[in-house]
């Protein structure tokens, strides 16, 4: 079955930058595009990028624009995110997800928290 | 920047029927934004109940039904349960792109 398994997580000073990472398992990872979904403690879930199945298109949203890179290895079934200038309000769990057509998402993985605290 | 709408909280009883619903803080929501709909109880992932403005997931039941209602997409729970309490959030792909979740509802049932 599909499983996606984020790790990577942790305490982080602001200013600086973590990666995040996802392995995918149970489907051909380089067919799908894939998300970061994040969601700040008793907050909303927030979209945060997505990376297309080849990696060829990445999109993102204002938020996290020019602070974070998403990116994909296909030979590890890995997602990745890069995040660098980190902010308090960058503080969230991150969920990563598969995109499945047309435009949702069908699974998810656990989440792990990125806390950005001095 | 555009802002995707829902109601903050809704209750309903056991085994009665609830709307919630998704718009935009400017314009209207068709099928054209692909609505999907999320349900997520705490400490959990979420999980996918509707895509496609109105396409069950695999192993939701039928109580949950998702549509267009005036400018807005709707999520119907007819006959709720108790464990339908949680929270939903609905996401619209607003353009190639960009995808954009709503405020989410908490919903009580009660």
């Amino acid at each position: 079955q599909v499983q996606l398994v984020e790790s990577g997580g942790g305490v982080v000073q602001p200013g600086r930058s973590l990666r995040l990472s996802c392995v995918a398992s149970g489907f051909i990872f380089s067919n799908y595009g894939m998300h970061w979904v994040r969601q700040a403690p008793g907050k909303g879930l927030e979209w945060v990028a997505v990376i297309w199945f080849d990696g060829s298109d990445k999109y993102y949203a204002d938020s996290v624009k020019g602070r974070f890179t998403i990116s994909r290895d296909s030979s590890k079934r890995t997602l990745y995110l890069q995040m660098s200038s980190l902010r308090a309000e960058d503080t969230a769990v991150y969920y990563c997800a598969r995109e499945l057509n047309p435009y949702y998402f069908d699974s998810w993985g656990q989440g792990t928290l990125v806390t950005v605290s001095s | 920047q555009t802002v995707v709408t829902q109601e903050p909280s809704f209750s309903v009883s056991p085994g009665g029927t609830v709307t919630l619903t998704c718009g935009l803080s400017s314009g209207s929501v068709s099928t054209s934004y692909y609505p999907s709909w999320y349900q997520q109880t705490p400490g959990q992932a979420p999980r996918t109940l509707i895509y496609n403005t109105n396409t069950r997931s695999s192993g939701v039941p039928d109580r949950f039904s998702g549509s267009i209602l005036g400018n807005k997409a709707a999520l119907t729970i007819t006959g709720a349960q108790a464990d339908d309490e949680s929270d939903y959030y609905c996401v619209l792909s607003l353009t190639t792109g960009i995808w954009v979740f709503g405020g989410g509802t908490k919903l009580t049932v009660l």
